[in-house]
C-alpha cells in the first residue's frame, strides 16, 4: 500500500513568487490534514479536511495560504505571495477515521525555502 | 494557547539502557497523546498512542500517562542504536490537528 505522497520534495523560490504543493494522502483516507515546521520551531497544525471539506482552518497563518481538496482525494496548498517566513518544511498527512481513533500517517514533507 | 513542552536534548543513553523521555502539556482538554519518532530528512512515524492514565506496553516500548500532573513519557528497553532519532510528543484535544512539542533528539551510544 503506498504511503502518503508529496511533491516537490523541495522548492526554492523567490519572496512574492507563488508555490503550490500538493498531498496525495493514503486510497480510502477520507482525513487530511496540514502542517508545518519552521526552523527551530515545533510541527504545527494548518488544517484538517474530511473529503474536500474544511473542517478546522484554525492554523493557517493568514490569507496568503489557500489549501484546496477538490473531489476528496489529492489536497494542494498554495501561497501566494510568499514570503521570507514562510520557508520550513510542509507536511501532509491522513488518516481514515479522525484523530483520536485513527493514526496519522505523515508524508516526507516538501522543504520551501523563500529567498 | 496550547502548549506541549520536551527536553530538546540531546538526550545520550548507552546501548542495551532505558531511554526515558518526558512531556508536559498545557491543555487540560487534551484526550489523547502520542509519540512520533523521526529520523533526520524523514516523516514523523507514529510508535505509541495513549488514551487513559497508567502505563502502555507495545515491545520495547512504554508509554505512561498521568492527566492530573499533565505529562506523558515514554520508555524505551534494551536501546538499540536504530533508535536514535528524534521523539516527538503530540496531543489532541478534538478531532482535529495534533499540538506537537520541538522533541527531543535521541542518542544510543554503542
Amino acid at each position: 500500500e503506498a504511503g502518503v505522497t508529496q511533491f516537490p520534495s523541495h522548492s526554492v523560490i523567490e519572496k512574492g513568487q507563488t508555490v503550490t504543493l500538493r498531498c496525495d494522502p493514503i486510497s480510502g483516507h477520507d482525513n487530511l490534514y496540514w502542517y508545518r515546521r519552521v526552523m527551530g520551531k515545533e510541527i504545527k497544525f494548518l488544517l484538517h479536511f474530511v473529503k474536500e471539506s474544511k473542517q478546522d482552518e484554525s492554523g493557517m497563518p493568514n490569507n496568503r495560504f489557500l489549501a484546496e481538496r477538490t473531489g476528496g482525494t489529492y489536497s494542494t496548498l498554495k501561497v501566494q505571495p510568499a514570503e521570507l517566513e514562510d520557508s520550513g518544511v510542509y507536511f501532509c498527512a491522513s488518516s481514515q477515521v479522525p484523530q483520536g481513533a485513527a493514526t496519522q500517517y505523515f508524508g516526507p514533507g516538501t522543504r520551501l525555502t523563500v529567498l | 494557547q496550547k502548549e506541549v513542552e520536551q527536553n530538546s536534548g540531546p538526550l545520550s543513553v548507552p546501548e542495551g539502557a532505558i531511554a526515558s523521555l518526558n512531556c508536559t502539556y498545557s491543555d487540560r482538554g487534551s484526550q489523547s497523546f502520542f509519540w512520533y519518532r523521526q529520523y533526520s530528512g524523514k516523516s514523523p512515524e507514529l510508535i505509541m498512542s495513549i488514551y487513559s492514565n497508567g502505563d502502555k506496553e507495545d515491545g520495547r516500548f512504554t508509554a505512561q500517562l498521568n492527566k492530573a500532573s499533565q505529562y506523558v513519557s515514554l520508555l524505551i528497553r534494551d536501546s538499540q542504536p536504530s533508535d536514535s532519532a528524534t521523539y516527538l510528543c503530540a496531543v489532541l484535544e478534538r478531532a482535529d490537528g495534533l499540538t506537537f512539542g520541538k522533541g527531543t533528539h535521541l542518542i544510543i551510544q554503542p
